[in-house]
This record gives C-alpha cells, structure tokens and sequence, in this order.
C-alpha cells in the first residue's frame, strides 16, 4: 500500500500570507495527487486533482506542484474563508489513500 | 448542480448491520465511477471503496472488504453500502463521492453512523 505523509498537521498564519503544505508519499504516484478543502461543519471540495490542475470554481490563489513522491499545496493571499482543513489523496494505487489532514488558522 | 443526498445513518448495535444510500441528481450517474469515504471523529479520512459506472466492478479498502460491499442502482441514481458486523470503530459520518478518475470531483453532505450498544 502507499502510505501518504501529510505536514504539518497545523498551521496558523496572518491574512495576506502564503502558506503551503506538503504530501509526501511512499513511492511515486506520477502526479496522481488530490487536495480537498474541509471548511468547519461542512463536506470536503476537492481543490486540486492530477497535482496541479486547479477544480472548477477554485480561486487562482490555490495552485498545487511536485513530481514524484513530493506533493505541495501553496495558497497566496490569505483569507479568513480559507479557514478549514486540507487533505491530500493518491490516486495511483487501490487502495487510495488520504494524508492525515491540516488544520489552517488565522493568527 | 449536482448533488449526492446520503440516507441511512444512525445509532446501531455492535454486531449488527447498516445500508447507507446515496442518491445522485443532476448528473449522469450512470457515466461515474462512485466511492463511498468515511471520516471518525477524529477527522480521519479513510476511503472505503469504489464501483465501476455499470456496477460491474468494485475495489475496497483491504481491512474492510469482508464486511463492506459497495453496489447501486443506476436506474434510480442510487448508490449503496451495505455494512454488516459493525464495529465501535466504524462510527463515523459516511461520505458518497465521485465524478473523478480516482479522485472525488462531487461529495455529498455525510451521513453519521453511531456504533453503540
């Protein structure tokens, strides 16, 4: 099975800042890499899929990068609705896999 | 808008057995790959499994695959978990998902199964 390390488990930041997080997974799933947004008290939105092609209705601020085994999650200009939980899926073996989550705060 | 209603849920007896469903509207369901995800208490997300848009073929999580099946009804839109012999550690809100190629383009609201006695 591949595992996925997802960090840092929590995160807080200042409005306007860019903050980035990080999949790392076991073996090489060849970019087939999901990152979901999970607001407080709702369903998670998936963000980003094929690691850096951006879902429909995703603000350009969210991009997603890496090859290989290294996955990353950047958002730039920190807004307080960015608040919420993130996490990163493979999707190149059964069975799929999520990271383990990270909780985004404003400072 | 698509939209994937989960039913099913609540409070059930260790031992006992569980089917969630899903319905999906506003999209074909018929043309998706669905999956079934759960998240405990502690925010950890688990995938369940998945099936083939015609039915015809499913994957599961290797530590739930005796207990779990995955099926649907692609005349009512209608995608199913049967559980069986649930466990405390089974308690979690169920997710129905799919639209994607491996990932979860569409998830519905959860629907929250309580195992207790």
């Amino acid at each position: 099975d591949i595992q996925m390390t997802q960090s840092p488990a929590s995160l807080s930041a200042s409005l306007g800042e860019t903050v980035t997080i990080e999949c790392r997974a076991s073996e090489d799933i060849y970019s087939n890499l999901a990152w979901y947004q999970q607001k407080p008290g709702n369903s998670p939105q998936l963000l980003i899929y094929d690691a850096n092609s951006l879902a429909d209705g995703v603000p350009s601020r969210f991009s997603g990068s890496g090859s290989g085994t290294q996955y990353c999650l950047k958002i730039n200009s920190l807004q307080s609705k960015d608040v919420a939980s993130y996490f990163c899926q493979q999707y190149k073996n059964y069975p799929l896999k999520f990271g383990s989550g990270t909780k985004l705060e404003i400072k | 808008e698509v939209q994937l209603v989960e039913s099913g849920g609540g409070l059930v007896q260790p031992g006992a057995s569980l089917k969630l469903s899903c319905v999906a509207s506003g999209v074909i369901f018929s043309d998706y790959w669905m999956s079934w995800v759960r998240q405990t208490p502690g925010k950890t997300m688990e995938w369940i499994g998945d099936i083939k848009y015609d039915g015809s073929y499913t994957n599961y999580a290797p530590s739930l695959k005796n207990r779990f099946t995955i099926s649907r009804d692609n005349a009512k839109s209608t995608l199913y978990l049967q559980m069986s012999n649930v466990r405390s550690e089974d308690t979690a809100t169920y997710y129905c998902t799919g639209g994607g190629y491996g990932y979860s383009a569409y998830w519905g609201q959860g629907t929250l199964v309580t195992v207790s006695s």
